[in-house]
């Protein structure tokens, strides 16, 4: 079974300051995805950035990018430059690639970005 | 954007009746899955398919129900609606051209 751990319910983060968002996994699979995603106040689950367990490099999505530490089991998002926009619930998820099984999710972040 | 409508997006109901979600998409993709999300809790897989009239449980199933009688919709059920089941449902599609799936916009269902 899959398990997705983020220990941090709530982030605060200066305008213009990078944040790191914590997310921590558990898998038996070889071959895996882990994904973020945001959720404004709006709503909407909006796909960010995604890592496969057989990528050497780093992901990266313009001010996204995940730092993932397979030995750790980590992947974490860090996110430079903060906007007042970036305000939102962030969910860390994965799913095992090849099989196509569903996601599994974090309980999520919800990150408040201060002027 | 991706074409996934869901519907209705919002509904009250009273304990004991019976609810349908729609999911509808237009994108051809093969698979669809129903996820509740609950503060605390994150997103929670209900039921998902992957392809029509396959369906399989996910780890909160129990007082749902599925269909997918077509590639483009996939139906949510309540049988007989409970306060418990007051949450904000998402559908979500993906194929094997991307490894990411994308959302519908969600409903928020009351349970009175």
């Amino acid at each position: 079974a899959q398990k997705i751990t983020q220990t941090q319910p709530g982030m605060f983060v200066q305008e213009k300051e990078a944040v790191t968002l914590d997310c921590t996994y558990d898998t038996s699979d070889q071959s895996y995805g882990l994904f973020w995603y945001k959720q404004p106040s709006s709503g909407e689950m909006i796909f960010l950035i995604y890592q496969g367990s057989y990528d050497e490099q780093n992901a990266t999505e313009g001010r996204y990018s995940l730092n993932f530490q397979k030995a750790r089991k980590s992947a974490n998002l860090v996110i430079s430059a903060s906007q007042l926009g970036d305000s939102a619930m962030y969910f860390c998820a994965m799913r095992e690639i090849g099989r196509n099984t569903p996601l599994v999710f974090g309980k999520g972040t919800r990150l408040s970005v201060i002027a | 954007d991706a074409g996934i409508t869901q519907s209705p997006r919002h509904k009250v109901t009273e304990t004991g009746t019976p609810v349908t979600l729609r999911c509808h998409q237009t994108e051809n993709h093969r698979y669809m899955y129903w996820y509740r999300q609950d503060p605390g809790h994150g997103l929670r897989l209900i039921h998902y398919s992957y392809g029509v009239k396959d369906t399989d449980k996910g780890e909160v199933s129990d007082g749902y129900s599925v269909s997918r009688s077509k590639t483009e919709d996939f139906l949510l059920t309540l049988e007989s609606a409970t306060s418990s089941q007051t949450s904000v449902y998402f559908c979500a599609i993906n194929d094997w051209d991307g490894p990411e799936a994308f959302f519908g916009q969600g409903t928020r269902l009351t349970v009175v």
